[in-house]
């Protein structure tokens, strides 16, 4: 069994589109994280949950708007896609955020032309 | 706002030989972590220290916390095909918030068989 699952994992796009990246982790965890790794592998958090909560929001352009229906799910939804959207967007847990094992998927590889 | 910085950002080597990378926070750290990426994986936690002056090993990895909790590092001894990847740290601020957990830029690792 996957423990952070994400989908889909390769997306392709015209800008201006909308699209949604779903996640879902099956490790009982309380936080949930989506990450941006740009093409210079560099990996920047954008959103930190915590049962369903916003905690961290890292100026991220607000047409990225995650969505945490439950615990063990955490969307992010992307309006007016850009071409530096481009890149892959992880999503991950951990147990009482960042003093335990964060746990990655396996990533979601978007490219806007 | 807190950066984590690691040197050096690539690093190519002859099997066999050791490797180190560097990593240096601007702020101390509640703990630091380890991930390896393989090329078109995701990051894979690999250690977490959390005491002042800790040192761990896993095999032919040795980790290494500094005293005053800025700085960390990773050896490995005789490396091999396998090691090859991207080697993050990461932590959070001391007495900053356990959800944003900054990662460093990475060291690219290649080996050559």
């Amino acid at each position: 069994d996957t423990a952070v699952s994400q989908t889909p994992k390769y997306l392709v796009t015209q800008m201006g589109n909308d699209k949604s990246i779903k996640c879902e982790q099956n490790l009982g965890h309380d936080t949930m994280y989506w990450y941006k790794q740009d093409s210079k592998k560099f990996l920047k958090i954008m959103f930190s949950y915590n049962n369903k909560e916003l905690i961290i929001n890292e100026t991220v352009p607000n047409r990225f708007s995650p969505k945490s229906p439950d615990k063990a799910h955490l969307n992010l939804h992307i309006n007016s896609l850009e071409l530096g959207d481009s890149a892959v967007y992880f999503c991950a847990s951990s147990q009482d955020g960042g003093i335990n094992t964060i746990y990655f998927g396996e990533g979601s590889w978007l490219t806007v032309v | 706002g807190q950066q984590v910085m690691q040197i050096p950002q690539y690093q190519h080597v002859q099997e066999g030989e050791d490797f180190t990378t560097y990593c240096n926070s601007s702020t101390t750290l509640s703990n630091i972590q380890w991930y390896k990426q393989r090329p078109g994986g995701h990051p894979v936690f690999l250690i977490q220290l959390v005491k002042s002056g800790e040192v761990k090993k896993q095999k032919r990895l040795t980790f290494q916390f500094g005293e005053a909790k800025k700085n960390s590092s990773l050896h490995i001894t005789a490396t091999q095909t396998t090691d090859v990847g991207t080697y993050f740290c990461a932590g959070p601020r001391s007495g900053g918030s356990n959800y944003k957990l900054t990662f460093g830029k990475g060291t690219l690792l290649t080996v050559n068989p």
